[in-house]
């Protein structure tokens, strides 16, 4: 069963880069089977995607975040990582990070991380 | 506002169905397929129905998926206490390139 695991600074000050990684297990991150990516949830509102990748090197970001965000690989770890540049309050949010077997919709998810933007 | 448009509430009774639509477009419902998700409270969501109308492993066949057109429906039969939740449809969007999902629904049992 594959379980995902997301984790990093529960806070992080405006005009700074968010940065979360999430470790993946009972998988290789590098099989060809899985998309990968982050969601995010701000508080008492609804699911928002942030972007996606495949081990193949296909990248997907929601263009309305595509200008501040990254997603990259560490296939050596077995981790994924989400970099969310000059980030505002309005980024406070749960963040998971999910996985998609053989599309990018989400089958498996994180338990999640709260980040709140705050000085 | 939500590409995908669910109602914000929906309730019943235990033993009562209940249905939850989920309304979109020609660029994602209409040309891809639907997923549903169940948050509980305070809880990561939980994948629910795939494809449109598979269920996962686990997930009781109380719950049911469909498809027609732009649009897309969950079921709920026999309802329980326990299936209090808020409830995501997804998709894949053409025109954005990206994952969207509905606003979700509070499912109240009464």
């Amino acid at each position: 069963q594959l379980q995902l695991q997301e984790s990093g600074p529960g806070l992080v000050k405006p005009s700074e880069t968010l940065s979360l990684t999430c470790t993946v297990s009972g998988d290789s991150i590098s099989r060809s089977s899985y998309y990968w990516g982050w969601i995010r949830q701000p508080p008492g509102q609804g699911l928002e995607w942030i972007g996606s990748f495949h081990y193949s090197g296909n990248t997907y970001y929601n263009p309305s975040l595509e200008s501040r965000v990254t997603i990259s690989i560490d296939t050596s770890k077995n981790q994924f990582s989400l970099n969310l540049s000059s980030v505002t309050a309005a980024d406070t949010a749960v963040y998971y990070c999910a996985s998609g077997v053989g599309k990018l919709l989400p089958d498996y998810w994180g338990q999640g991380t709260l980040v709140t933007v705050s000085s | 506002q939500s590409v995908l448009t669910q109602p914000p509430s929906a309730s019943g009774t235990p033993g009562q169905r209940v249905t939850i639509s989920c309304s979109g477009s020609s660029s994602n419902i209409g040309s891809n397929t639907v997923n549903w998700y169940q948050q509980l409270a305070g809880t990561a969501p939980k994948l629910l129905i795939y494809s449109n109308n598979q269920r996962p492993s686990g997930v009781p066949d109380r719950f049911s998926g469909s498809k027609s057109g732009t649009s897309a429906s969950l079921a709920i039969s026999g309802l329980q206490s326990e299936d209090e939740a808020d409830f995501y449809c997804a998709a894949w969007d053409d025109s954005l390139n990206g994952v969207i999902f509905g606003g979700g629904t509070k499912l109240t049992v009464l």
